[in-house]
């Protein structure tokens, strides 16, 4: 069982450049997250899904598009990166219902540094 | 709105100290409190939660007891290995805020243990 898979673990990009983020997972759960975690403020919702087709701001939505267009994968899109989108970024997937519904299951990360 | 924080790090202790992490939370609701731990180069783990006050999570030696009277979930281990050394996080998930899948970090705490 691979759970959430992430891909790339690094990515470096100049100023301006866009480039996606993957995010699959192979446990069947509707909700599908991403953060992003900075040093000093833990991790800050992105954005977020409840299912196929709908998709959803979190706190810190601004430069970023998602889609969700299977249960499976959750891709996040950065449209024209800025230096301060460098960060660690982490999907995470849960049960929309239920005792799981609040128990993330995360990924490994993605580094990506901006330069 | 809601918020958690967490005791600053980082936190250096020798193999078989008595460990405390403290952590209070602000929410308009009733939430469900977590604690997460992230080991070098990977993503968030579950390590333990707790659903209601007075509620006493657990999990290989952690404990955490939800005090809603004080606001607080500080995890504790009574005897820390090395193997402990990781960054835990502490988290709540308010229902009352718009979904029970959306959590709020705090901002971390660096675990080393030393042999």
């Amino acid at each position: 069982n691979a759970g959430v898979t992430q891909t790339p673990k690094f990515q470096v990009l100049k100023t301006g450049q866009s480039m996606t983020l993957q995010c699959a997972q192979d446990m069947n759960h509707e909700y599908m997250s991403w953060y992003r975690q900075d040093p000093g403020m833990g991790l800050r919702l992105i954005h977020y899904s409840v299912g196929a087709g709908i998709t959803d701001q979190g706190e810190v939505p601004n430069g970023y598009n998602v889609s969700r267009s299977t249960t499976e994968d959750f891709p996040l899109r950065l449209l024209s990166a800025a230096p301060s989108q460098t960060s660690v970024y982490f999907c995470a997937s849960s049960y929309a219902q239920g005792a799981g519904a609040n128990v993330l299951t995360f990924g490994a990360g993605s580094r990506l540094t901006v330069l | 709105g809601n918020s958690v924080t967490q005791m600053e790090g980082p936190v250096t202790l020798s193999e078989e100290a008595f460990l405390t992490i403290n952590c209070t939370y602000t929410a308009t609701g009733y939430p469900s409190l977590f604690w997460y731990v992230q080991y070098p180069g990977e993503g968030l783990q579950l390590l333990l939660k707790a659903t209601k006050a007075d509620d006493k999570g657990s999990n290989k030696g952690f404990e955490a007891t939800y005090r809603k009277e004080t606001t607080s979930f500080h995890l504790e281990k009574g005897s820390v290995q090395v193997s402990d050394s990781a960054v835990y996080f502490c988290a709540l998930s308010d229902p009352s805020s718009g979904s029970a899948r959306q959590l709020t970090f705090g901002s971390g705490t660096q675990l080393t243990v030393l042999p």
